[in-house]
């Protein structure tokens, strides 16, 4: 069974559509987070969502909307694509804070292309 | 505000040669923990360690040893008798307490040849 599972894998859209990744942990997780990887390589956080309350939103464009129906889910909704948004984006878990801080582990990353 | 600099972008080993990856890292929490996470090619990210800021003491795991030292805030990652599969993105990572996010170095991009 996979810990955290993102889909789709790849995502191949054009400019000003609306796209959707879904992510689903099946560890128990209290948190879970997005993070996006540019053609740099540079690993940033986007979001946080604590038991599918947001806990942290690093100035990212409200375009992208995080949704958490349960604390297993995490969905990014992102609307109006733009060429800059292309990135791999990498689905998170791990449980919550103090003692319980163990490392996070991560989907396998959706590749989000825009043309 | 936390940082993490990996200054070496890239490395190139051949094999059976020791490396050692570089991180520093700032904050000004007391209390956090430290990672490495590897990328190879596949894309996927895998953990390799996680450290607390109370425990300096070193660790090795078969080839990779790594070597904390709070007085430097360094967190260094070195790879003995470097194989072809180690060629990878590797990832010096911080975490403070509250909601465990992670803040990322650039990242040291290995290529081992044979």
């Amino acid at each position: 069974d996979t810990a955290v599972s993102q889909t789709p894998k790849y995502l191949v859209t054009q400019m000003g559509n609306d796209k959707s990744i879904k992510c689903e942990q099946n560890l128990g997780h209290d948190t879970m987070y997005w993070y996006k990887q540019d053609s740099k390589k540079f690993l940033k956080i986007m979001f946080s969502y604590n038991n599918k309350e947001l806990i942290i939103n690093e100035t990212v464009p409200n375009r992208f909307s995080p949704k958490s129906p349960d604390k297993a889910h995490l969905n990014l909704h992102i609307n109006s694509l733009e060429l800059g948004d292309s990135a791999v984006y990498f689905c998170a878990s791990s449980p919550y804070g103090g003692d319980k801080n163990t490392e996070a582990f991560f989907g396998q990353g959706t590749r989000l292309t825009v043309v | 505000a936390q940082k993490v600099t990996q200054a070496q972008t890239e490395i190139s080993v051949v094999e059976k040669e020791d490396v050692t990856l570089d991180c520093v890292y700032e904050t000004r929490d007391t209390t956090y923990y430290l990672f490495w996470y590897k990328q190879p090619p596949s894309g996927e990210l895998v953990f390799l360690i996680r450290r607390n800021s109370f425990d300096e003491q070193n660790e090795i795991s078969g080839r990779y040893s790594w070597n904390f030292q709070k007085s430097t805030s360094s967190f260094n990652f070195t790879i003995t008798a470097s194989q072809v599969v180690d060629s990878a993105v590797y990832f010096c990572a911080l975490s403070e307490n509250a909601g465990n996010m992670l803040t990322f170095g650039g990242g040291t991009r290995l290529m081992v040849k044979p």
